[in-house]
C-alpha cells in the first residue's frame, strides 16, 4: 500500500465549478501535510500547508482529519489556469523533514 | 535568490554510458533531496542529505546509482551504467528545517 494515496483523475470541470480532491495517508506518525501543484513538464511547487483547523487561501481550502488520516483540497470558482496536477504530501517524523508525495490528481478546467 | 539549479536540463545518452546529474541548492538550505518522476511510479525519493551527510538512501534503485554532496552548495547523482528504464525526470530539491521544499527545474533523462 502506498504511503500517500490519491485518485489520479482526471477531473474535467467547467470554469466556475467547485472541485474537491481527497487524499489518504497510512503513516499515523506523519506530522505535517501539504498540497503541491505541478504543471505539465514543470517542477512541483508548494500550493499550501494543511492544518487540522483547516486553512483557506483565496479560492483554495485545505482540511486535515487526523482520526481518519484524510486530507482534502477544495477549489472554488475554478479558473482555466488551475489546470494542473495536485500532489498530496505528508511530512514524516524522525528528525528530518522527509516529504512523501502522492501520485497526484490531474485537474483539467475547460471553458 | 536563483532557486535550486539543476544541470543539464535535458540529457540523451546511450545505454551503458555514465550519466552525471548536478544540483546547486538554495544557499542556506541544509537538506537536499533527489527525486525521480515517471508516469508509472510518480515522484520517488531516491536519497536525501542533511548538512551534506547522506541520511537515507533506501530509495536508490540499485548499485548503479550513487549520489554525493561534497559541500553545502553542490550535489551529484550518477548512474553507471545507464539503462533505458532509467529514463525519467530527475528533480533535486532543497529545504531549511520544517519549511517546504523548493524544487529545481529537473533533468529530463532519456537513455536509448
Amino acid at each position: 500500500r502506498k504511503e500517500v494515496e490519491q485518485d489520479p483523475g482526471p477531473f474535467n470541470v467547467p470554469e466556475g465549478a467547485t472541485v474537491a480532491f481527497n487524499c489518504t495517508y497510512s503513516n499515523s506518525a506523519s506530522q505535517s501535510f501539504f498540497w503541491y501543484r505541478q504543471d505539465c513538464r514543470k517542477e512541483p511547487k508548494l500550493l499550501m500547508s494543511v492544518y487540522s483547523s483547516g486553512n483557506e487561501d483565496g479560492r483554495f481550502t485545505a482540511q486535515l482529519n487526523r482520526a481518519s488520516q484524510y486530507i482534502s483540497l477544495l477549489i472554488r470558482d475554478s479558473k482555466l489556469s488551475d489546470s494542473a496536477t495536485y500532489l498530496c504530501v505528508a511530512l514524516l517524523s524522525g528528525g528530518y523533514n522527509k516529504l512523501i508525495f502522492g501520485a497526484g490528481t490531474r485537474l483539467a478546467v475547460h471553458p | 535568490d536563483a532557486g535550486v539549479i539543476q544541470s543539464p536540463r535535458h540529457e540523451v545518452t546511450e545505454m551503458g554510458q555514465e550519466v552525471t546529474l548536478r544540483c546547486k541548492p538554495i544557499s542556506g538550505h541544509n537538506s537536499l533531496f533527489w527525486y525521480r518522476q515517471t508516469m508509472m511510479r510518480g515522484l520517488e525519493l531516491l536519497i536525501y542529505f542533511n548538512n551534506n551527510v547522506p541520511i537515507d538512501d533506501s530509495g536508490m534503485p540499485e548499485d548503479r546509482f550513487s549520489a554525493k554532496m561534497p559541500n553545502a552548495s553542490f550535489s551529484t547523482l550518477k548512474i553507471q551504467p545507464s539503462e533505458p528504464r532509467d529514463s525519467a525526470v530527475y528533480f533535486c530539491a532543497s529545504s531549511l528545517a520544517e519549511k517546504g521544499y523548493t524544487f529545481g527545474s529537473g533533468t529530463r533523462l532519456t537513455v536509448v
